[in-house]
């Protein structure tokens, strides 16, 4: 993978349900990986900043696991409500001198009440 | 703490104008990098600038400019704007290095006639 992949796309879900989406990312030379929201008509905001093979972290009703090895990172909403439809965006970041966020295209979650 | 600003919010420019957008960070942060939304294509990673030097540049031609002034605050210029280059233009400030989270404004929306 050269590119950050972010599958689905777009999600439509109900409200109380738990989902998931995946990031694909180049496993070589991984440094590290983030996850912004982004609501519409806000600024993107922060979820994660992951870095150890393994990692798993949660804010709430929100977790994230990260695989180095094989380049992808899982994001998963328990239980989720109207207020967490947004579009997810996850950014790699690679050594080898530069730091910039390469992002992936997003998944646009829409929770139905 | 205020949050980063982005001045102006819109903007309507004629093809083969020049634009400058402005982006002030949050205090404290010394790295503002500034990224190119447009449609189908993601967040696109145009530069970084930590303490007054550009430190990471993404694939844009050189029609795309930046400056970062002693208090963080940042520029960035279009010079012969192309019909092209709308799209809604973000920063985003943090206080270091790429294992911190980054904090966007609000974006400026830069529509080109």
């Amino acid at each position: 993978i050269l590119n950050v992949e972010q599958s689905p796309q777009s999600l439509h879900v109900q409200e109380g349900d738990s989902t998931n989406f995946t990031c694909s990312f180049p496993s070589s030379n991984f440094y590290a990986l983030h996850w912004y929201r982004w609501e519409t008509a806000k600024s993107p905001e922060a979820l994660f900043v992951m870095t150890l093979n393994g990692d798993e972290k949660k804010k709430g009703r929100i977790s994230a696991t990260l695989n180095t090895k094989e380049g992808y990172s899982y994001l998963y909403i328990k239980g989720s409500q109207p207020e967490d439809s947004a579009t997810y965006l996850c950014a790699s970041i690679t050594q080898g001198g530069s730091e910039k966020l390469v992002f992936g295209k997003g998944t646009k979650l829409t929770v139905n009440p | 703490k205020a949050g980063v600003t982005q001045t102006p919010r819109y903007l309507i420019k004629t093809r083969g104008q020049q634009v400058t957008l402005s982006c002030s960070p949050i205090s404290g942060h010394r790295s503002v990098s500034w990224y190119q939304q447009t449609p189908g294509q993601g967040l696109q990673f145009l530069f970084e600038y930590f303490s007054e030097t550009q430190r990471n540049k993404g694939n844009f031609p050189g029609r795309f400019s930046g400056r970062q002034f002693s208090n963080s605050r940042s520029e960035m210029n279009v010079s012969t704007l192309e019909l092209g280059d709308s799209a809604l233009y973000l920063c985003a400030s943090r206080p270091g290095g790429s294992l911190y989270e980054q904090y966007f404004g609000p974006g400026t929306r830069l529509t080109v006639t």
